[in-house]
């Protein structure tokens, strides 16, 4: 069975301060794929990374960073100099390979606070 | 190019009535599927399919049936809805590269 735990419910920073939300995933596929998706109040999803089980090396993309370590099963996904329109809820989410499931976390609410 | 599109994007029902949410894409994706959001629980699987005359059952199905007469629309059968079945509900296709979801239906039942 596969599992997403992200531990923090909510999270509260003031703007312009760094935040790094975690996500530890089970699994006992040797490939899957790992994502992050933004949950704006809006309610829409937002997609914004996926990472293969082979590829560890750590992605930045302007403020957002990832870093994905298969020793310790987690991609925790920070944001530098957060924002305002940074808050939402985050979830990160698992797919094994050869299935269609995609496994969510809980989420993690952050609001950045001005 | 639509992507997924989801309707309604609101509904209220009463105890007992029955209703379709609709998703159809535009992407000729063979996989598509339902989830449900509910607050502090993330979003769980209700059904799937992974073509058109094939669909299977997810996490969370008591209450929902599904069709899949095309590769296009994959609608989700409320036969007799419950207050439990608040919730928003989210339609996705997916292909190798990762998945799409549509905007949400927000259901309330009262």
């Amino acid at each position: 069975a596969q599992k997403v735990t992200q531990a923090q419910t909510e999270i509260s920073v003031v703007e312009k301060e760094d935040v790094t939300l975690d996500c530890v995933y089970e699994t006992r596929d040797t490939t899957y794929y790992l994502f992050w998706y933004k949950q704006p109040p809006s309610g829409e999803l937002v997609f914004l990374i996926r990472r293969n089980s082979f590829d560890e090396q750590n992605e930045i993309s302007g403020r957002y960073s990832w870093n994905f370590q298969k020793s310790t099963s987690s991609f925790n996904f920070t944001i530098t100099a957060s924002q305002v329109v940074d808050s939402a809820v985050y979830f990160c989410a698992l797919l094994g390979a050869g299935s269609y499931q995609l496994t969510f976390g809980k989420g993690t609410k952050l609001s950045v606070i001005p | 190019n639509a992507g997924v599109t989801q309707t309604p994007k609101f509904q209220v029902l009463k105890t007992g009535q029955s209703m379709t949410l609709q998703c159809a894409q535009d992407m000729n994706h063979e996989y598509m599927s339902w989830y449900r959001q509910d607050p502090g629980m993330g979003l769980r699987l209700i059904h799937y399919s992974v073509g058109a005359g094939i669909t299977d059952q997810g996490e969370v199905p008591n209450g929902y049936n599904v069709s899949r007469s095309t590769t296009e629309d994959f609608p989700l059968r409320l036969l007799s809805a419950a207050p439990s079945q608040t919730s928003v509900y989210f339609c996705a296709s997916y292909r190798g590269d990762g998945y799409t979801f549509g905007s949400g239906t927000r259901l309330t039942v009262v």
